[in-house]
């Protein structure tokens, strides 16, 4: 069974530091792997997505992903953090093949410190 | 225009009561979900309908039942609330592709406490 594992439950970063979340998949073979972003009191907002092109994906508000299929990875990252950034995300999977049933990794909470 | 859309958006009532949360998504997709997130924040999917058939059901408790009238709506009727329902349940829907990739479009949100 597919499974994701989202290190760290909260994160803080300063303005301007680099945002680093960290993802990592067990599955046999190598899934479709999600970000999200969760603001307070709404719904899940896709950050980008990796379905086996090109392994490093770029995504929305300047985030971006690099699946490392030797490490079972797919960490999330942003150069430099913005206030606006502070959320809740999460990472998920979908087996290749499977048929869109989503696993949801634990999230990580965002702190952006002024 | 919201692409997928719940109401309510907040639901009060007590332990035994009968509610239904409603889903309606105007992206034309072929398939919906339910998923509950519990007060840490954790996400489980609850049903799957594709083309108003259900083809996920994770051993959730048959008093939660979906109903699916068409493609754009599915419906969550829960009966005989109980305190652990209290959550907040989110409607999702996709367009099934070859191989199964594609992004799942989140509601708002509806919370439920259950008192």
């Amino acid at each position: 069974a597919q499974s994701v594992t989202q290190l760290g439950s909260h994160v803080s970063v300063s303005e301007g530091a680099l945002v680093l979340l960290r993802c990592n998949y067990s599955s046999s073979v190598p899934p479709y792997l999600f970000w999200y972003v969760q603001y307070p009191n709404q719904g899940l907002q896709l950050l980008l997505k990796y379905t086996s092109a090109a392994t490093l994906v770029k995504g929305i508000n300047g985030f971006e992903a690099e699946f490392k299929k030797s490490e079972t990875s797919f960490h999330l990252t942003k150069p430099s953090a913005h206030m606006s950034d502070a959320a809740e995300y999460f990472c998920a999977v979908i087996p290749s093949g499977g048929y869109q049933k989503v696993t949801f990794g634990t999230g990580t909470k965002l702190q952006v410190i002024p | 225009d919201t692409a997928v859309s719940q109401t309510p958006k907040y639901l009060v009532t007590q332990m035994g009561n009968d509610k239904s949360i409603k889903c309606e998504q105007n992206l034309g997709h072929d398939t919906m979900y339910w998923y509950k997130q519990d007060s840490k924040k954790f996400l489980k999917i609850m049903f799957s309908y594709n083309n108003k058939e259900l083809i996920i059901n994770e051993t959730v408790p048959n008093r939660f039942s979906p109903k699916s009238p068409d493609k754009a709506h599915l419906n969550l009727h829960i009966n005989s609330l109980e305190l652990g329902d209290s959550a907040v349940y989110f409607c999702a829907s996709s367009q099934v592709l070859a191989g199964g990739t594609d992004t799942q479009y989140f509601g708002p949100g509806t919370r439920l406490t259950v008192l």
